[in-house]
This record gives structure tokens, C-alpha cells and sequence, in this order.
């Protein structure tokens, strides 16, 4: 299983709406990422979880709230968000955090903020 | 009038043509590099990768070059098939655990 599975597909929420998004892999990796991708735009990090702790944050407002319950699992909990983080969030996972290792994502959570 | 940021650079060619797609990296300490390809409403995807030990790898119909000299990196797809429009992504290691992705360029492919 080569997969990274991220649910929901798509979400509309409210600025006071309270969700949370889900990734899962069964590879057996221990690092996992959060990435937030604009229209026309690279990946951006966001956080950085390497065997179970967050190793990275990338200067995220707190209104992100990532939690790695285990090792195959990422949740992103999300608050009182901003039209302007409406975007598509991409949830990878590596054998290992560390430099030369490839990065597999999910399809993706599309998140548009009302 | 629209501003230049929102475009990705596109490169066109014809079914059957080789593709050559470029990219700039910043950072001359960077030893690993990946290209992945993205379509539309998906995630990235890996294509191949390729680390500064190498100036050359090759895969099924891609091929990475790397040159450290100048910090420039191509993926080369022979014989483009319409299934390879996308959008490509170079990325490259930018420090313990991180990638940094480049621009991005759209290859748009006719039949």
C-alpha cells in the first residue's frame, strides 16, 4: 500500500465554524507533513510531525491546530479560519524525516472558507 | 489586466515531441532533488529524483539532469503523451526535513 488517504475531498466552512481534516497512511512511515497549496502555486510547509511529535511549524496561526494521534495518522483541526485560507491541503508522509527522502502526498482536501 | 504571478509558465507541445522542463534552485548546500508532477485536483506526484552525488538519472521516459555549477535542474519526458500534461514541480531539500518547491511549470500536450 503506497497511499495516502485524506478525507473529507472538499469542505465548505464557516470563519466560526469548528473541523478538522484527516490523513492516514499504512506505509509504515514516521514522518508526516501538512503542506497548504494556493491556485497556480507550489505546496507550502506548514508542520513537520516525526514520530509522533511536531519537529516543524512554519510560523502557522494557531487558528491550524495539527495532532498525530499515531503513526499512521495526521489530523489538522481547524478554527475561526479566514477567507484566506481557503486552498487545497496536502497531508505527505516519508519513510523518515531527513533530507533524501521522497515525500508521498494525498489528493488533497479542498477547503473553501465563507 | 491580470498580473503576471498568476500564470504559470506553460510550456506546448505536440503528441509524440520530448519535453524539456527547467528549473532554478536556490540553495547550493541542497543535496536532493525530486520533480513531481501534479494534474488537476490532484496531489503531487513522484516522477523521479535524483541527489548531488549524480548529474544524471534516468527513469521510464523521464530523465533528471543536475548541474550544480550553475544550480539548474531539467526533467526531460520523451515521446509526451497527452497523459503527461500537468503541472511539474522541482523541489528541493532546504534543510532537515523540509522541501521547497519551485514554481512550477504546466505542460499542456496537443493529440
Amino acid at each position: 500500500d503506497t497511499e495516502v488517504t485524506q478525507t473529507p475531498k472538499h469542505l465548505v466552512m464557516g470563519m466560526t465554524n469548528k473541523k478538522s481534516l484527516k490523513c492516514e497512511q499504512h506505509m509504515g512511515h514516521r514522518a508526516m507533513y501538512w503542506y497548504k497549496q494556493k491556485a497556480k502555486k507550489p505546496p507550502e510547509l506548514m508542520f513537520v510531525y516525526s514520530y509522533e511529535k511536531l519537529s516543524i511549524n512554519e510560523s502557522v496561526p494557531s487558528r491550524f491546530s495539527p495532532e498525530c494521534p499515531n503513526s499512521s495518522l495526521l489530523n489538522l483541526h481547524l478554527h475561526a479560519l479566514q477567507p484566506e485560507d481557503s486552498a487545497l491541503y496536502l497531508c505527505a508522509s516519508s519513510v523518515t524525516s531527513g533530507s533524501s527522502y521522497e515525500q508521498y502526498f494525498g489528493p488533497g482536501t479542498r477547503l473553501t472558507v465563507t | 489586466g491580470e498580473s503576471v504571478g498568476l500564470h504559470l509558465p506553460t510550456l506546448s507541445v505536440q503528441e509524440g515531441d520530448n519535453s524539456i522542463i527547467n528549473c532554478a534552485y536556490s540553495n547550493s548546500a541542497s543535496d536532493y532533488f525530486i520533480w513531481y508532477k501534479q494534474e488537476s485536483g490532484k496531489g503531487p506526484q513522484f516522477i523521479i529524483d535524483i541527489r548531488s552525488n549524480m548529474d544524471k538519472r534516468q527513469g521510464q521516459r523521464v530523465t533528471v539532469l543536475l548541474n550544480k555549477t550553475v544550480k539548474h535542474l531539467s526533467l526531460q519526458i520523451a515521446a509526451t503523451q497527452p497523459g503527461d500534461s500537468a503541472v511539474y514541480f522541482c523541489a528541493e531539500n532546504s534543510g532537515y526535513s523540509t522541501l521547497t518547491f519551485g514554481k512550477g511549470t504546466m505542460l499542456l500536450v496537443s493529440p
